[in-house]
């Protein structure tokens, strides 16, 4: 098992750009999450999903979309890349609800 | 307005003696708790976790107690470990009106550091 992977690892964007964060699970699991890291700070909810085709907002939603057409996969979207964008983005999974998380290693993206 | 706090940003120990590492919370109708550990590059994993049923949970070194009238949890490791070196996270949640645990509110984290 690959557990959780993500795309790409590092990411440099100008304002105004756009990209996939890519996210992929092999665990079979239903609950899929996207946090973001700033520097010294928790991790903060951007998007969940708790199946294929349902998705709703976290903490942090504004300036990114989500979809989940299959179990596997759950990309995020960054429309108009900001400045205030810049951080290191996790993927998560969990089997039954929101514990017990799975993490993937992460993607640091710097907005320019 | 953090619900989750981690007020020492860093801990020093010597290997082979108690580590603590504490978190406070603010929302009473958190009723489950985790510890992630993170290494630098990589993502977070789950540690350990504890029940608000419960005031300890106990899994080989770890251990992780429960005060609920304080609204405080702690994690112990012992023995220290060099390996155990690692930014450790607290994360807590709240069942939803649907019955199921709502979602996870980390605190900023405490960077443990194991001298040899």
């Amino acid at each position: 098992n690959a557990g959780v992977t993500q795309t790409p690892k590092f990411r440099i964007l100008k304002i105004g750009q756009s990209m996939t964060l890519q996210c992929a699970q092999d665990m079979n699991h239903n609950y899929m999450y996207w946090y973001r890291q700033d520097p010294g700070m928790g991790l903060k909810l951007i998007y969940y999903s708790v199946g294929a085709g349902i998705t709703d907002k976290g903490e942090v939603p504004n300036g990114y979309n989500v979809s989940r057409s299959t179990t596997e996969d759950f990309p995020l979207r960054l429309e108009l890349a900001a400045p205030s964008q810049t951080s290191v983005y996790f993927c998560a999974s969990s089997g039954t609800g929101w514990n017990e998380q799975f993490f993937g290693p992460g993607t640091r993206l710097t907005v320019l | 307005d953090q619900q989750v706090k981690q007020n020492s940003p860093s801990l020093s120990v010597q290997e082979g003696r108690i580590s603590i590492l504490n978190c406070d919370y603010t929302n009473s109708m958190f009723d489950y708790f985790l510890w992630y550990k993170k290494y630098p590059a990589e993502g977070p994993t789950f540690l350990i976790s504890i029940s608000s049923i419960k005031d300890k949970n106990e899994d080989g070194r770890f251990t992780v107690f429960l005060n609920k009238s304080a609204k405080h949890l702690s994690l112990h490791i012992v023995p220290s470990q060099p390996g155990d070196s690692a930014v450790y996270f607290c994360a807590a949640s709240e069942m939803n009106y649907g019955g199921s645990q709502g979602n996870l509110i980390f605190g900023k984290g405490t960077k443990l550091s194991v001298k040899p």
